[in-house]
């Protein structure tokens, strides 16, 4: 089945430890994306990537790091920087950017 | 970053109703997509607009991108339990580089 794969599901880390979540896939897209989201608020950019080895900073990127050394791949890291992680984090990807996104089902992080 | 205005936030209608929903911006966007979210789940993609005033249905869904370019409608027919959910929007403008998100449209069903 082609798609986009988070993991895990659920998460829970002790206050400053550094947490990575994984996204990959397989749909041979080009771009893909990280968002955060909190309850009863929209989708906020953290980071994006439109190609292999290169990614950009979104709106919120502090305390987030990312790579992407393989084009399936877009692992993000939440690190004891950032000041309030606890949050739904959701990985998209598209064809290429600006067009049509599709989202993973999901991670939510929660930081004890 | 730019968020998009979304309305209503909320609708809690009947089973068989319609349902009608909105975004502006206060710029102008080359493509407008259509989400629906249910509690615990990613967002998943209704439809997709790419052309001003064009109009395209998925189902009981039909969705238009506005003439001016700054706002499209979502509207679903006859409603139905299964409807329930979080309903959101998403621009990409002629000067951005990135997906903006509306804050989204709760939609309850009563049976």
């Amino acid at each position: 089945d082609g798609g986009i794969t988070q993991s895990p599901k659920y998460l829970f880390r002790k206050e400053g430890q550094n947490v990575t979540l994984s996204c990959e896939q397989n749909l041979n897209h080009d771009a893909m994306y990280w968002y955060r989201q909190d309850p009863g608020q929209g989708l906020r950019l953290i980071y994006y990537s439109q190609i292999v080895n290169d990614f950009q900073k979104g709106d919120i990127a502090e305390g987030y790091s990312v790579s992407r050394e393989k084009k399936e791949s877009f692992p993000l890291t939440v690190t004891s920087a950032q000041k309030n992680p606890t949050a739904f984090y959701l990985c998209a990807s598209s064809r290429r950017m600006n067009t049509e996104a599709f989202f993973g089902q999901g991670t939510r992080l929660t930081v004890v | 970053g730019q968020q998009l205005n979304q309305s209503p936030q909320s609708m809690f209608i009947q089973e068989g109703e319609d349902v009608s929903m909105n975004c502006t911006s206060s710029s102008i966007f080359n493509t407008w997509l259509w989400y629906k979210q249910d509690p615990g789940e990613g967002p998943v993609l209704l439809i997709a607009l790419y052309k001003a005033g064009e109009l395209t249905s998925n189902g009981r869904l039909t969705a238009q991108f506005g003439i001016t370019r700054k706002d499209s409608f979502l509207n679903i027919s006859a409603s139905i339990p299964s409807d329930v959910g979080i309903y959101f929007c998403a621009g990409v403008s002629n000067t951005g580089n990135q997906f903006y998100f509306g804050t989204g449209t709760s939609l309850t069903v009563i049976p």
